[in-house]
């Protein structure tokens, strides 16, 4: 089945602990994003890759590290988690960028005390 | 600054009825436009895309339509059914893809 995974579906951590949100496809699709959802702020990019070892900010990237080593993942790294890093995260890839449509993964819920 | 208004943040209607949801912009000139689903503790779900130079684009009970003069979406659901109770999202594209806070929708039996 085509999907996006993201790992864990929920984390609850506490301040400076550094922390790695996986995420993974299996649709061989060269584009990778990271989003953060908050209430009334919809979602906004933190990065995305277009492909294997090209990783670019988005929006909202001050806090966050991405790794694009392998093309199926793309993992998100919090080295200092701060509370206003509390959100719900969702991962998503496309073919290539500007195409159709993104797939998203289910989410992380994001809590940090 | 690019700002993305979708209409207002819950709308109820009872079932059977059409769901209308708006998707306005300013200072934004999308190639195209696409509409997405989400339900609770889900991530959205893809539902269509319309691009510029198109007006309306259907899908069973779904219909969008693009106005680039008044710089709006518009969004159907007819013959709506308690199933369709959702989030809905537009997302506006360019050289990158930008998203509204999305319209809660409820659909009452």
């Amino acid at each position: 089945e085509a999907q996006v995974t993201q790992n864990p579906r929920y984390l609850i951590t506490v301040t400076g602990k550094k922390l790695t949100v996986t995420c993974s496809q299996n649709m061989n699709h060269e584009y990778m994003s990271w989003y953060r959802q908050d209430p009334g702020l919809g979602l906004r990019q933190i990065y995305y890759s277009m492909n294997v070892e090209v990783t670019d900010k988005g929006d909202v990237p001050e806090g966050y590290k991405v790794s694009r080593k392998e093309k199926r993942n793309f993992p998100l790294i919090l080295e200092s988690p701060s509370p206003n890093q509390t959100s719900l995260y969702f991962c998503a890839s496309s073919l290539w960028r500007g195409n159709e449509k993104l797939f998203f993964g289910s989410g992380t819920q994001l809590s940090v005390l | 600054s690019q700002k993305i208004e979708q209409n207002s943040e819950a709308l109820n209607i009872q079932e059977g009825k059409t769901a209308t949801l708006t998707c306005n912009y300013t200072n934004y000139s999308p190639a195209y436009l696409q509409w997405y689903r989400q339900d609770p503790g889900r991530g959205p779900v893809f539902l269509l895309l319309i691009r510029e130079n198109e007006k309306e684009k259907r899908k069973e009970r779904l219909k969008v339509t693009f106005d680039t003069t008044l710089k709006q979406s518009l969004f159907h659901i007819t013959a709506s059914q308690p199933a369709d109770s959702a989030t809905y999202l537009c997302a506006l594209v360019r050289n990158d893809m930008r998203f509204g806070a999305g319209t809660r929708l409820t659909v009452k039996p």
